[in-house]
């Protein structure tokens, strides 16, 4: 079975322009979840599905990022435009229904921004 | 906000002495404590998780203890082998709600041969 795919796994772009990160979760998982993850630091929930609906987004800056999961499968993650401070690892997290207890979060490989 | 602090930040131990690492958590609700394993440059992978209702999980090497009312909890390798060597986080499901889980800021473990 294939894990959590994220695409791409590195890029580098000059501040103020848009950027945009993919995430294929594992199939039949409801959830999926954006973390960002600052060096030496855990992730950091910014945004949580469940099949198409954002039922979390507490912690997305929505003055510049953005994410969608249309079809409650694929999900991008948007940010325009890019500030020096959101250079990170953007991981992409999927698990099963939320409504069984517990559910082990499977993370993808993560994409490493690097905002110049 | 509720939070989960974890220590020490870095640690070193020889090959096939224990290695500990606490974690504690302010949320009283909290009742999942997933631990998670990251090698240099790959994604997290859960190694070890314990519910609410249970004070001690033990899997091979690795084991975990809950403390409920003290709020903390602790991840316990023995016979550390080089392979143990990686970045662990904690985490604490944020309230009940098992899909919200806030991570410590994680341990860096080296194992000395």
């Amino acid at each position: 079975e294939a894990g959590v795919v994220q695409s791409p796994r590195y890029k580098i772009i000059e501040k103020k322009q848009p950027v945009a990160f993919w995430c294929n979760p594992i199939s039949g998982h409801n959830t999926l979840y954006w973390y960002r993850q600052n060096l030496g630091q855990g992730p950091e929930l910014l945004i949580r599905y469940e099949n198409e609906e954002a039922v979390d987004d507490s912690q997305l800056p929505k003055d510049r990022f953005s994410a969608e999961r249309l079809k409650g499968v694929d999900s991008t993650l948007k940010i325009q435009p890019a500030e020096l401070g959101d250079s990170a690892v953007y991981l992409c997290a999927s698990s099963l229904d939320p409504a069984v207890a517990y559910n082990e979060q499977f993370f993808g490989p993560g994409t490493r921004l690097t905002v110049l | 906000g509720e939070n989960v602090e974890q220590h020490p930040s870095t640690l070193s131990v020889q090959e096939g002495d224990s290695a500990v690492i606490k974690c504690t958590y302010s949320d009283s609700a909290s009742n999942y404590f997933p631990w998670y394993k990251q090698e240099l440059g790959k994604r997290p992978q859960l190694i070890i998780d314990i519910r609410s209702n249970v004070g001690e999980k033990k899997d091979q090497r690795i084991a975990v203890t809950l403390n409920k009312t003290a709020k903390h909890f602790s991840l316990h390798i023995t016979e550390t082998q080089p392979e143990d060597s990686a970045v662990y986080f904690c985490a604490a499901t944020l309230g009940s709600s098992a899909s919200k889980i806030i991570f410590g800021s994680g341990t860096r473990l080296s194992i000395r041969p």
